[in-house]
């Protein structure tokens, strides 16, 4: 079965700081990819999915990740943050084939401070 | 399209008792699922259903009970309602097709059990 960890739980930042949310993931096989995005109170929302091709996907509102195979990882990346990235962010995986199942990660609580 | 849509949105129980959480989506989508949000735990998987007549377990099915008569439909059973299970839960919706599993949340319902 598949796992993902997120080492960050709570990141803090500026405006106009960069970003990076770090996202590994545990799976013998290929694998689908997502990062969701939950604004307060709101429901979750896909910001950029990594199904195959090339590693870097960009995403909604400037985001992107970027998938190396060989670190299992796929982290999510801004250049400048705004007072209104302020979320929880969740990465996902599903195995490539035949398994719909998304298993998220723990998530990563952002703010961003004016 | 509504998408995928989650009535009620807030409900209150006693312990014991019962009640259903309800879900449908208007895409046409095979595979639907429940999960539960609960803080520093992401998101865990409750039950899916990949068809009408179709459903499996997922990560946490205790106490919980699903039945996929239509396409369109997938409700939640809370048969004996416990304080553990004061969560946020979300139905999603996806297509099953192989390397597109990007599924599709609803708004949510917070459930509290007193």
């Amino acid at each position: 079965a598949q796992s993902v960890s997120q080492h960050n739980h709570h990141v803090i930042l500026s405006e106009a700081a960069s970003l990076e949310l770090g996202c590994n993931y545990s799976y013998g096989g290929t694998v689908n990819l997502f990062w969701y995005v939950q604004y307060p109170g709101q429901h979750l929302q896909l910001l950029l999915k990594y199904f195959s091709g090339d590693p870097l996907v960009k995403g909604i509102k400037g985001f992107e990740a970027e998938f190396i195979k060989s670190k299992f990882s796929f982290n999510l990346r801004k250049p400048s943050v705004q007072w209104s990235d302020t979320a929880e962010y969740f990465c996902a995986v599903t195995p490539y084939f035949g398994n719909e199942k998304l298993t998220f990660g723990t998530g990563t609580r952002l703010t961003i401070i004016p | 399209n509504a998408g995928v849509t989650q009535t009620p949105k807030f409900q209150v129980l006693k312990t014991g008792q019962s009640m259903t959480l309800q879900c449908a989506q208007d895409m046409n989508h095979e595979y639907m699922s429940w999960y539960r949000q609960d803080p520093g735990m992401g998101l865990r998987l409750i039950h899916y259903s990949v068809g009408a007549g179709i459903t499996d377990q997922g990560e946490v099915p205790n106490g919980y009970n699903v039945s996929r008569s239509t396409t369109e439909d997938f409700p939640l059973r809370l048969l004996s309602a416990a304080p553990s299970q004061t969560s946020v839960y979300f139905c999603a919706s996806s297509y099953r097709r192989t390397g597109t599993y990007e599924q599709y949340f609803g708004p949510g319902t917070r459930l509290t059990v007193t």
